[in-house]
């Protein structure tokens, strides 16, 4: 089956820098990409998503890289503001509608 | 968007007791909804696909007697934890999608159901 491996486990930034989270994932067969946020107490709201047929995908401070051949994929957040701590899980999946495989998560801790 | 109730949000019970969380797609038919179970700082758990009108798929090691669930309508799964007992506290959460141009093809999550058993 497929393993999503997340790194670093925490990390902690200055408000305004940058902060990336990376994964690795073993099934090639796997097509979909997202990345969610989980807030305390809350479940995981979808922030960003990319598929096998695009290398990079952004969306205002947010960006997604691909590298099918390695099979990792990566957050960026830039510019980073107190409200992005929180927990950020990469998963991996066949399909955007299937079964989705899920990293540890990533505590991101934006110091003001 | 796509909106996931979850209710309750959260619930204390007795142990011995049943337990039932509702999983509800507010706009959208759910054709299939997916339970996890998380514990604290740890990632999601995936205990079962459901599917409307057919048995859920459980995943290895997850009791199925113990963790019953039901989807009977398209926008409606319930998970009963049957017997609960303190090592089943957990956060519950759902996660649904629906048809690919239901406007919901990715998955959307509930807020969560935390269950503490006494």
């Amino acid at each position: 089956g497929e393993n999503v491996e997340q790194h670093p486990s925490t990390l902690s930034v200055q408000e305004g820098d940058s902060a990336v989270i990376k994964c690795t994932y073993s099934d090639s067969a796997s097509n979909y990409f997202p990345w969610y946020k989980q807030e305390l107490g809350k479940g995981p709201q979808l922030i960003i998503d990319i598929r096998s047929n695009v290398g990079e995908k952004k969306d205002q401070r947010i960006a997604v890289t691909l590298n099918k051949t390695a099979k990792h994929f990566s957050l960026h957040i830039t510019e980073t503001q107190p409200e992005d701590s929180a927990v950020y899980f990469c998963a991996a999946s066949r399909t955007n509608a299937g079964k989705s495989t899920f990293g540890d998560g990533t505590t991101l801790t934006v110091k003001p | 968007g796509a909106v996931v109730s979850q209710h309750p949000s959260w619930v204390i019970c007795k142990s011995g007791t049943s337990v039932k969380i509702e999983c509800r797609s507010l706009d959208f038919q759910a054709t299939t909804m997916f339970w996890y179970r998380q514990f604290p700082k740890q990632s999601l758990m995936l205990m079962a696909t459901s599917n409307e009108g057919s048995k859920a798929t459980y995943e290895q090691g997850v009791e199925k007697d113990k963790f019953l669930i039901n989807h009977a309508s398209l926008t409606l799964s319930t998970l009963t934890v049957t017997s609960a007992h303190p090592e089943d506290s957990s956060f519950y959460i759902c996660s649904a999608t629906g048809t690919p141009n239901s406007g919901a093809n990715v998955l959307t999550f509930g807020a969560g159901s935390r269950l503490t058993v006494l």
